[in-house]
């Protein structure tokens, strides 16, 4: 049973565009939402991270949109690059239980030159 | 350089054969934690660790053991693997910060295939 639901599974874009990767979670007790970036061959690492007492944290050309009363929060990414191509993540945690993150099913973003 | 380490990269074994995944993390971080990752399926926990000789289950613990004799060092190990337990595992690592979370830093995978 997936705690955290993500789409799309695939998405491609241009070079320049927007991406977008939405995540909707069941749990109202997660209260930390990280995002994590796998290029091939890599584990993933920790892009961009928010907490719901704000509702954006924007790091560079990536942003994270969260609405705690839908349930849901995205990654915005702006200017989309071929660098960008990778697995992205998204998860969420409940901060008293420690590091224990549950995941989404994970979208593969190509960014076309 | 702080990293988690894994070893093997590959495997490829047969049903019923033993075999042990090591991990190692260099961060003295207390957390450490096993997932496997499927397509469609995203990252889901096997065990983890809280801390040495702490130890629970994850999300899909069925056909998996773990151990925690110290800090740095967190084995994943399947008794009798089976072909669904074919897939590509990462071990990560975390500091257990009072605070709760915190980053958590992944090694670079094994993928296990089990004919």
């Amino acid at each position: 049973q997936q705690q955290v639901k993500q789409s799309p599974q695939s998405l491609i874009v241009q070079k320049g565009g927007i991406s977008i990767i939405n995540c909707a979670y069941e749990n109202t007790a997660f209260d930390y939402f990280p995002w994590y970036q796998q290029f091939p061959g890599k584990g993933p690492a920790l892009l961009i991270a928010i907490r719901p007492d704000v509702s954006e944290k924007k790091e560079g050309r990536f942003t994270i949109s969260f609405n705690k009363s839908a349930k849901q929060f995205s990654l915005h990414i702006m200017d989309s690059q071929p660098g960008d191509s990778a697995t992205y993540f998204c998860a969420a945690s409940i901060e008293t239980s420690g590091s224990r993150l549950t995941f989404g099913e994970g979208t593969q973003l190509t960014v076309n030159p | 350089e702080a990293q988690v380490t894994q070893n093997p990269r590959y495997l490829i074994t047969v049903t019923g054969k033993k075999l042990t995944v090591t991990c190692s993390q260099n961060m003295n971080h207390e957390y450490m934690s096993w997932y496997r990752q499927d397509p469609g399926l995203g990252l889901r926990q096997i065990y983890y660790s809280m801390n040495v000789e702490v130890t629970d289950k994850g999300d899909v613990p069925e056909g998996y053991k773990v151990s925690r004799k110290e800090k740095r060092n967190f084995p994943l190990i399947l008794e009798s693997p089976s072909p669904n337990q074919t897939s590509l595992y990462f071990c990560a690592s975390s500091p257990n910060r009072d605070r709760g979370t915190s980053e958590q830093y992944f090694g670079p995978g094994t993928r296990l295939t089990v004919t």
